[in-house]
């Protein structure tokens, strides 16, 4: 396993067309995280899979924003009626669970998908 | 409230050492993390602290006072390839939250 990887890297849209984004994260990690970066920006938390259950989301996330997990592998990510305001970097990030006996907290993240909306 | 500040950008000169400041304040806290990110790419891990006191990891060390809510990530004998940008991060819960970021600049 080479580690956490997203599809497409890039996605450019019309303001108002839906987009959906992928995340395999490492195989053996159970949690899942989708976090959106703008530029100057930290790392903004969206959303929080164990496994295939969606434990938390943010309240700064719209009815929009929609994120399944459905087997607890990959992830997807879908924004409806894209906005020019959603335009960020969409990262995806893995770990381990704290009953895993390995768990350190850390965070593997992928490359990201940049998001433009004209 | 949930909130990390760090200062927005550093400027120092290649050798020399330079300190990173962080304070927070959280809802919960399992621990503080140090994520490093170069320009267009994904943070990557540098440290993680759980327990207050000094984590040294060959150039780079991270301090955590838990109290006080302070964190601080030392580079030592910089390099231009420490230009970067520093990400704070508290995990708590579930969730970890990030701060900002601070750029740090490296010049020769």
């Amino acid at each position: 396993d080479t580690g956490v990887s997203q599809d497409p890297r890039h996605k450019i849209t019309k303001r108002g067309q839906n987009v959906t984004f992928r995340c395999d994260p490492i195989s053996e990690h159970n949690r899942l995280y989708w976090y959106r970066q703008t530029l100057g920006q930290g790392p903004e938390f969206l959303t929080y899979f164990q496994n295939e259950a969606q434990l938390e989301k943010s309240r700064l996330l719209s009815d929009r924003f929609s994120a399944e997990r459905p087997k607890g592998s990959f992830s997807t990510l879908e924004i409806q009626r894209t906005e020019q305001g959603d335009s960020a970097m969409y990262l995806c990030a893995s770990s381990l669970s704290i009953t895993s006996g390995r768990y350190t907290g850390e965070l593997f993240f992928g490359e990201g998908s940049r998001l433009t909306v004209l | 409230g949930q909130n990390i500040d760090q200062p927005t950008e550093m400027t120092a000169t290649e050798g020399a050492i330079v300190q990173i400041n962080c304070t927070y304040q959280t809802s919960g806290f399992n621990g503080l993390f140090w994520y490093q990110q170069h320009a267009g790419e994904a943070p990557t891990f540098l440290s993680y602290n759980v327990l207050d006191g000094l984590e040294e990891k060959g150039r780079f060390s991270s301090f955590l006072s838990r109290s006080k809510g302070y964190s601080y990530l030392l580079l030592k004998e910089l390099q231009m390839k420490d230009s970067a940008s520093y990400l704070c991060a508290v995990t708590g819960g579930f969730k970890t939250i990030f701060g900002a970021g601070t750029r740090l600049f490296v010049k020769a």
